[in-house]
């Protein structure tokens, strides 16, 4: 089976615009989760998709959004960029026939940098 | 709020020397734990989770609920073993995962 794939892989941006990020689990896979690292915060959890219904949720703002398509396939959306959110954004998926706490399979990674 | 903590950031050992990652966690419920490995160049994956309570190249984790620990060890270190490791936490529901803030380990030959 194919990995996790993310597009684009880097990407650079400005101050202020926005961005979009997209995430391919390997197939049949219905959970897409999105962690954001960086140097000093290290791993974070964003949000965690599942049948197209958002599960869970971390610590960011509102200016970070995403959504699943019917065919698992997520995008990640950060509004009115700023430095900070510079960072490697990483998106893995899971089997999750039900339950919590299924092995997640990671992607490359997309690595953002906002000038 | 569930928090992973690992206290070293640099493991060094020697080739053949025992290894020892520490983890603790802080979690109200009954925890799924996990170690997840970056090797250079390549992807986090998953090195071992403590309810399969699997040998992987050599690793075990045991889960101490008392302590609430789940250390990573292996007797004999492999130069292959360098890499970034990292505790994590899931739970209480979904695939949420809490990130420690990872060790790095250098096997010297």
């Amino acid at each position: 089976k194919a990995g996790v794939t993310q597009t684009p892989r880097y990407l650079i941006k400005t101050r202020g615009q926005q961005v979009t990020l997209s995430c391919s689990p390997i197939s049949g896979h219905r959970s897409v989760s999105w962690y954001q690292q960086t140097p000093g915060q290290g791993l974070q959890f964003l949000f965690e998709y599942f049948s197209e219904t958002q599960r869970n949720k971390g610590n960011f703002p509102g200016r970070f959004s995403g959504r699943q398509f019917s065919n698992s396939r997520s995008e990640m959306n950060v509004s009115t960029l700023e430095l900070g959110d510079s960072a490697l954004y990483l998106c893995a998926s899971s089997l999750d026939p039900g339950g919590s706490g299924y092995e997640q399979y990671f992607g490359p990674g997309t690595r953002l940098t906002v000038t | 709020a569930q928090r992973v903590t690992q206290p070293e950031k640099l493991l060094s050992v020697f080739k053949g020397a025992p290894v020892e990652l520490k983890c603790n966690y802080s979690y109200s419920g009954s925890p799924e734990l996990f170690w997840y490995v970056q090797y250079s160049r390549q992807r986090l994956q998953l090195l071992l989770r403590h309810i399969s309570r699997e040998s992987i190249k050599g690793f075990t984790a045991d889960l101490n609920k008392g302590e609430t620990s789940f250390h990573l060890k292996k007797p004999f270190a492999q130069e292959e073993d360098s890499a970034m490791y990292y505790c994590a936490l899931s739970g209480p529901a979904g695939n949420k995962l809490t990130f420690g803030g990872g060790t790095r380990v250098l096997v010297k030959p």
